[in-house]
């Protein structure tokens, strides 16, 4: 079946420090690979998207590229702000499956001044 | 526009009691989700409905918990009776064909 691998947390960084959290998924043919994010008591929100090999998805300052060969959708930001601070989804859509998707357990970045 | 409508935001219940959770889409949205999230499980997806009808409800624990749509505008996730296991935070989403899903603020269950 479908999963999804993220890197464990509390990831916890400097303001203006460079980020990385991991993901890795395992799909049947090609899935299309979203980040969302989940501020303290609110539900998700999309962050961003890739729906093919090598497509970069960004917003604010966020960015991941799908990489097939390495089953890969790194979350990077160059420049993390107190802001920031949240628990990051990482979640493909498998394209036999309907609308569903299927999430990675989630990992918490507390950004501190 | 208002986004997805969850009720209630907190619930506090005894074991054995009916808990109902509700949830009202977007309109015009035809998929809606229902995701239970846990500390120890993370996000999982309990159900889902396209165009009121479920589509997958493989997700859903055990026949304590039943989820209905009787219309687009309104779902509901019931659980009889209830457990302190059951205790989560319920999220719903809607979702265009393909679209990204919009999620609800939870609703956060306590079974004591």
């Amino acid at each position: 079946g479908n999963s999804v691998t993220q890197m464990e947390g509390p990831v916890t960084l400097s303001e203006e420090a460079f980020l990385t959290i991991n993901c890795t998924y395992t799909a049947t043919g090609y899935p299309s690979l979203f980040w969302y994010v989940q501020y303290p008591g609110e539900g998700l929100q999309l962050l961003l998207k890739a729906t093919k090999a090598d497509d970069k998805g960004s917003n604010k300052g966020f960015e991941a590229t799908y990489r097939k060969e390495t089953t890969s959708f790194h979350l990077e930001k160059g420049s993390v702000q107190v802001s920031d601070s949240a628990v990051y989804f990482c979640a493909l859509r498998d394209p036999g499956g309907g609308n569903k998707l299927t999430f990675g357990t989630g990992t918490q970045l507390k950004v501190e001044l | 526009d208002a986004g997805v409508i969850q009720s209630p935001r907190h619930e506090v219940t005894e074991m054995g009691q009916e808990v109902t959770l509700r949830c009202k889409p977007i309109s015009g949205h035809d998929y809606l989700f229902w995701y239970r999230q846990t500390m120890m499980r993370g996000l999982e997806l309990l159900i889902y409905f396209n165009n009121n009808v479920p589509i997958d409800d493989s997700g859903m624990p055990e026949d304590r918990f039943s989820a209905k749509m009787p219309n687009a505008s309104f779902s509901t996730l019931k659980i009889q009776p209830s457990e302190p296991r059951d205790s989560a935070v319920y999220f719903c989403a809607s979702s265009l064909i393909t679209g990204e899903l919009f999620f609800g603020e939870g609703s956060r269950l306590t079974v004591l």
